[in-house]
């Protein structure tokens, strides 16, 4: 079935990085975007940027501009998302999600299905 | 930046009552190429990702039961679950796709009463 299983929590510094991992399951991982959402421990959904696996191409939104990179390995139909210089408001669960249909001119970013997520905690 | 509202925040229902969420874009998110709203609606149960429940505003996604609606056009949606069921119990969220960023809702918390 489709799927994304994203790699285990992670306990991180203040100034460290993280790299979280969504592996792709049960569709073509080429043909797709790939999409990163996360949320803070109790607060709602904020979407942080996507990237088009077929391309290469990526749209991160601005507050994460220069601290985020978003890359995958098709070979391995993987999803990387890097975030550094990691502050104690970085601490959340980070979400991949794949946009639900692969439409030509990528309009069609409703978002299924997720990843389980992801726990990052940055502390000192 | 589209700015998503959504209200209330939070509401609480009795078994078996429909319950509606209100969310509204600070702008039109009217894709005129599809003639389709960018609209999509997820729920959160504690502890699990989100789920897609509805998209383009009102297509409900495989396997979501049909007491669940989405209605609206341009700036102003509803999402309706019609006639309450214990497993509903979540946090309802509204996302707009039409441009980047991405914006989603604050959210809306279901309870049963």
């Amino acid at each position: 079935q489709v799927q994304l299983v994203q790699s285990g929590p992670e306990v991180k510094k203040p100034g460290a990085s993280v790299k979280v991992s969504c592996k792709a399951s049960g569709f073509p991982f080429n043909s797709y975007l790939i999409h990163w959402v996360r949320q803070a421990p109790g607060q709602g959904l904020e979407w942080m940027g996507w990237i088009n696996v077929y391309n290469g191409n990526r749209d991160y939104v601005q507050k994460f501009q220069g601290r985020v990179t978003m890359t995958t390995d098709t070979s391995a139909t993987t999803a990387y998302m890097e975030l550094r210089s990691l502050r104690s408001d970085d601490t959340a669960v980070y979400y991949c999600a794949r946009a639900g249909e692969n439409c030509p001119d990528a309009t069609c970013n409703w978002l299924d299905p997720w990843g389980q997520g992801t726990l990052v905690t940055v502390s000192s | 930046d589209i700015v998503m509202t959504q209200s209330p925040d939070s509401l609480v229902a009795s078994l078996g009552e429909r319950a509606t969420i209100n969310c509204k874009s600070s702008r039109t998110i009217l894709h005129s190429s599809y003639n389709k709203n960018s609209l999509a609606w997820y729920s959160q149960k504690p502890g699990q990702p989100p789920k897609l429940l509805i998209y383009w505003a009102s297509t409900r996604q495989s396997g979501v039961p049909d007491r669940f609606s989405g209605s609206g056009s341009g700036t102003d949606f509803t999402l309706t679950i019609g006639g309450l069921q214990a497993e509903d119990v979540a946090v309802y969220y509204c996302q707009q796709y039409y441009s980047s960023p991405f914006t989603f809702g604050g959210g809306t918390k279901v309870e049963i009463k």
